[in-house]
């Protein structure tokens, strides 16, 4: 039974290049959360989706992040550009149930990022 | 808003010791309640749940229960192993919000 599945796994850049995460969430699954989590400021919920569409993003910490659910099965976040204090591990993870369900989120294993 | 608060610094500690780590919330409705544990280069896995109050999750021989009283969420384990080193988030999720709101985690070492 597939889990989450994030890639790539590391992703090392210079500074100003653009970045693309990818994330495939569980089948069945109607919710998509991307995290960031950092060793200052612990895990910050970046955005979530329900039924591929964008509900919360209140957490993006700037312009230069964007997230995108084009249908059921794949998310991206991408920033552009690139700076050095947006390097964390970046989680995506999903949820079964609608808006309001109490199911679990299931994490994927994280697309860990180094700007240069 | 909805907030977690976990008890400050790393838990050393050997093996067969009893584990506790402490977890109290704030919530203005009537949340769920969440134990996820993160191994070392992986993401965050389901650990147990508990969705309303007087719950007891259980899983691989840790429990929490459900406070309401004392809005809390300890977690337990009677007798660790070197295995069950790894980092420990309490997370709640209030059915108005759907955020899942985050400890900020406790990193617990076994020693053999």
């Amino acid at each position: 039974d597939a889990g989450v599945i994030q890639s790539p796994r590391h992703e090392v850049t210079e500074m100003g290049q653009e970045v693309t995460l990818r994330c495939k969430p569980i089948s069945g699954h109607n919710s998509l959360f991307w995290y960031r989590q950092t060793m200052m400021r612990g895990l910050e919920l970046l955005i979530y989706f329900n039924n591929n569409v964008p509900i919360d993003d209140s957490g993006m910490p700037e312009d230069r992040f964007s997230a995108k659910m084009p249908n059921a099965s794949f998310s991206t976040l991408k920033i552009q550009p690139s700076e050095p204090r947006d390097s964390a591990v970046y989680f995506c993870a999903s949820r079964q149930g609608q808006a309001n369900s109490n199911q679990p989120q299931h994490f994927g294993d994280g697309t860990r990022l180094s700007i240069l | 808003g909805d907030s977690v608060t976990q008890m400050e610094g790393p838990v050393t500690l050997s093996e067969e010791a009893f584990l506790t780590i402490n977890c109290t919330y704030t919530a203005t409705g009537y949340p769920s309640l969440f134990w996820y544990v993160q191994y070392p280069g992986e993401g965050l896995q389901l650990l147990l749940k508990a969705t309303k109050a007087d719950d007891k999750g259980s899983n691989k021989g840790f429990e929490a229960t459900y406070r309401k009283e004392t809005t809390s969420f300890h977690l337990e384990k009677g007798s660790v192993q070197v295995s069950d080193s790894a980092v420990y988030f309490c997370a709640l999720s209030d059915r108005g919000n759907n955020r899942l709101a985050f400890g900020k985690g406790n990193q617990v070492v076994v020693i053999p």
